[in-house]
């Protein structure tokens, strides 16, 4: 059972380079969410998705773009890395009618740092 | 402004030692709260949902209980393999969105064999 899967899992960008976080799920679940985890702080919800073509921000959208073209997949993309933006990333997923109850299933990852 | 607490920040047990971890929230209107097990260099992983005041979830060696104003995730006689950060979550009535969670900082758990 793959789950949720993230890639990379380690990533190295120059600030004002771009890059894509990929995030693939194959339990077809209708929400798919990404956040951040910075030292000293709670996880942060970036963008989330209720189904393909629909998206929303979170609490810290700045900076970061999201589509979601199919179920499967929902991926993150950083337009202008700065170093304010190295995390470490989680993608997590929920069927539809169990986000509300906090039933989420991450992937394990993606570490980014912002040089 | 909302908060989710954790206490203390981290802990360390021997096998056996039985204790438990606080998770205190200054917001109105809760509309559920979560608790998640997160093992170093992997993302979280659910544990339970609590609704209202006096519902207790168990599972195993955890017990998770909730009142008006905190939560207590209890650990009877732990193991090495209950080693782990566990993290506290909310989610709010009037937050926009019902998919919003505020994430407590977690509470790092050792125990030693």
């Amino acid at each position: 059972n793959a789950g949720v899967t993230q890639t990379p899992k380690f990533q190295v960008l120059k600030t004002g380079q771009s890059m894509t976080l990929q995030c693939a799920q194959d339990m077809n679940h209708e929400y798919m969410s990404w956040y951040r985890q910075d030292p000293g702080m709670g996880l942060r919800l970036i963008h989330y998705s209720v189904g393909a073509g629909i998206t929303d921000q979170g609490e810290v959208p700045n900076g970061y773009n999201v589509s979601r073209s199919t179920t499967e997949d929902f991926p993150l993309r950083l337009l202008s890395a700065a170093p304010s933006q190295t995390s470490v990333y989680f993608c997590a997923s929920s069927p539809g009618d169990r986000v509300r109850t906090g039933e989420l299933f991450f992937g394990e990852g993606s570490r980014l740092t912002v040089l | 402004e909302d908060q989710v607490t954790q206490s203390p920040e981290a802990l360390r047990l021997q096998e056996g030692e039985s204790s438990s971890l606080n998770c205190s929230y200054t917001v109105s209107g809760l509309r559920g709260l979560f608790w998640y097990r997160q093992d170093p260099g992997k993302g979280p992983e659910f544990l339970f949902t609590l609704y209202s005041a006096g519902e207790e979830k168990e599972k195993e060696r955890l017990k998770a209980t909730l009142t008006k104003k905190e939560s207590f995730l209890h650990i009877t006689a732990p193991k090495p393999e209950d080693s782990a950060t566990y993290l506290c979550a909310v989610r709010l009535m009037n937050r926009g969105s019902n998919y919003k969670l505020t994430f407590g900082k977690g509470t790092l758990l050792t125990v030693n064999p």
